[in-house]
């Protein structure tokens, strides 16, 4: 079970706008930045937001990050075939001796 | 351009030791504020942060893993490794190295490999 909680799937059609959800506590999500990747298919995951809602250079616009509480969202806008794929948030946790913590991962599905 | 690559065995017997190597080329492994990770998906699963390293050699280690686990790095062949030791089936898992930017955010990934614990 992860530390971070993460719907298992969502889907969308082209062009709509989808959310995905990461909710957190106070030790990670509540204290420190959330990060997002995008893992398509058989490949390695990919940084897709940082620090809450920057983007890396080359990800487009469509793809947003928002931070609130000990929640966190991952929008996309404009939802595009080469979208379908997992995402997963992540987060610093300060209990213990701090340590990564990841969301379970969404499987996104562009229907 | 900085790239990593994993290498070591596929195949790991149980209660063995699963050793792993990181390559990074194209960029130092002594550059700051970096650290580097290594990062686990086991099949169908999702990712599983196993422990990170700054070219120092300070360490973090999953709380779970740190009686079985040591990360170390070499700047001199600017690589870093990782050994997991009394290896069970549950270890199976495609395993990532990957540069630590902060906290959580991993901005360079190697392809990851993949590691079968099988008698």
């Amino acid at each position: 079970q992860s530390v971070l909680t993460q719907p298992p799937s969502e889907s969308g059609t082209p062009g709509q706008r989808v959310t995905i959800s990461c909710s957190g506590s106070s030790s990670n999500i509540g204290s420190n930045t959330v990060n997002w990747y995008q893992q398509l298919p058989g490949t390695a995951p990919k940084l897709l937001i940082h620090s809450n809602n920057q983007r890396p250079s080359g990800v487009p616009d469509r793809f947003s990050g928002s931070k609130s509480g000990t929640s966190a969202s991952l929008a996309i806008s404009g939802l595009q075939s080469e979208d379908e794929a997992d995402y997963y948030c992540a987060a610093w946790d300060d209990s213990l001796n701090g340590f990564v913590v990841f969301g379970g991962g969404t499987k996104l599905t562009v229907l | 351009q900085l790239q990593l690559r994993e290498s070591g065995p596929g195949l790991v017997k149980p209660s063995e030791t699963l050793s792993l190597t990181c390559t990074v080329t194209g960029g130092s492994i002594s550059s700051s504020p970096y650290y580097w990770v290594w990062i686990r998906q086991s099949p169908g699963k999702g990712l599983e942060w196993i422990g990170s390293i700054r070219y120092s050699g300070n360490t973090y280690y999953k709380s779970s893993l740190k009686s079985r686990l040591t990360i170390s790095v070499d700047t001199s062949r600017n690589q870093f490794s990782l050994k997991l030791n009394s290896v069970t089936a549950a270890d199976t898992a495609v395993y990532y190295c990957a540069r630590q930017y902060t906290g959580s955010s991993f901005d360079q990934w190697g392809q990851g490999t993949l590691v079968t614990v099988s008698s």
